[in-house]
């Protein structure tokens, strides 16, 4: 089973509008991380912002919030008054661990999902 | 320079070459990452090496070496490669491989490699 799922492919929006790109995630473990990145054409990823699964409120950055239901395990992407460089691909990424015997924490990927911001 | 640096940005090869990725980070982080991306294809973990020891090994074929002689470098030694390794490679580094709040990923411009 997929740990990231992300179901957008793909969205497009209009320059100036906000954008919601949707992540849910699956996990047993009480204390996890959740990450968005963003990858431009350029290729690298940069990170965006960080939810910790005990965070009381909501993880916001500049344009960037993150819109977090723990019950639903859903961690969605909130990115206000897009603009024309928002146009990238944005995976969401979940930390939890410890994995094997190192107890090491690795993060998971999703599929991405490949957003376009309209003049 | 600053952040994750990898080279080359793009590498042409036969399948009897061999070649080297490098990667370097400038952060003083303790941990680093050799991600594998194919086109619609999840990212996919390869090495992770924690204060210059591999603490995951994700089945990766053995035509794919890696080395990290420092908490500063990483390198993944390629031979006998096949098309369909064809992919983006991507370094990353992060303080270390902890569960604590944030410890971010940062990632290098990655290393696109075609295999002819």
């Amino acid at each position: 089973a997929q740990k990231i799922t992300q179901t957008q492919p793909g969205m497009f929006v209009q320059e100036k509008e906000a954008v919601t790109l949707d992540c849910t995630y699956d996990t047993s473990d009480p204390s996890y991380g959740l990450f968005w990145y963003k990858q431009p054409s350029s290729g690298e990823m940069i990170f965006l912002i960080y939810q910790g699964s005990y965070d009381q409120q909501n993880a916001t950055e500049g344009r960037y919030s993150l819109n977090f239901q723990k019950a639903r395990k859903s961690a969605n992407l909130v990115i206000s008054a897009s603009q024309l460089g928002d146009s990238a691909m944005y995976f969401c990424a979940m930390r939890e661990g410890p994995h094997g015997s190192g107890g090491s924490y690795i993060p998971t990927f999703g599929r991405g999902t490949s957003l376009i911001v309209h003049p | 320079e600053t952040g994750v640096t990898q080279t080359p940005r793009h590498l042409v090869m036969g399948m009897t070459n061999k070649k080297s990725l490098k990667c370097e980070q400038h952060l003083g982080h303790n941990a680093m990452y050799w991600y594998k991306q194919s086109a619609k294809k999840p990212l996919e973990l390869m090495f992770v090496y924690s204060l210059e020891e591999r603490v995951e090994n994700n089945s990766v074929p053995s035509r794919f070496s890696p080395e990290c002689p420092n908490s500063s470098h990483l390198f993944l030694h390629l031979h006998t490669l096949q098309p369909e390794d064809s992919a983006l490679y991507l370094c990353a580094s992060s303080q270390d491989v902890s569960g604590s709040s944030y410890n971010e990923q940062f990632f290098g411009p990655g290393t696109r490699l075609t295999v002819l």
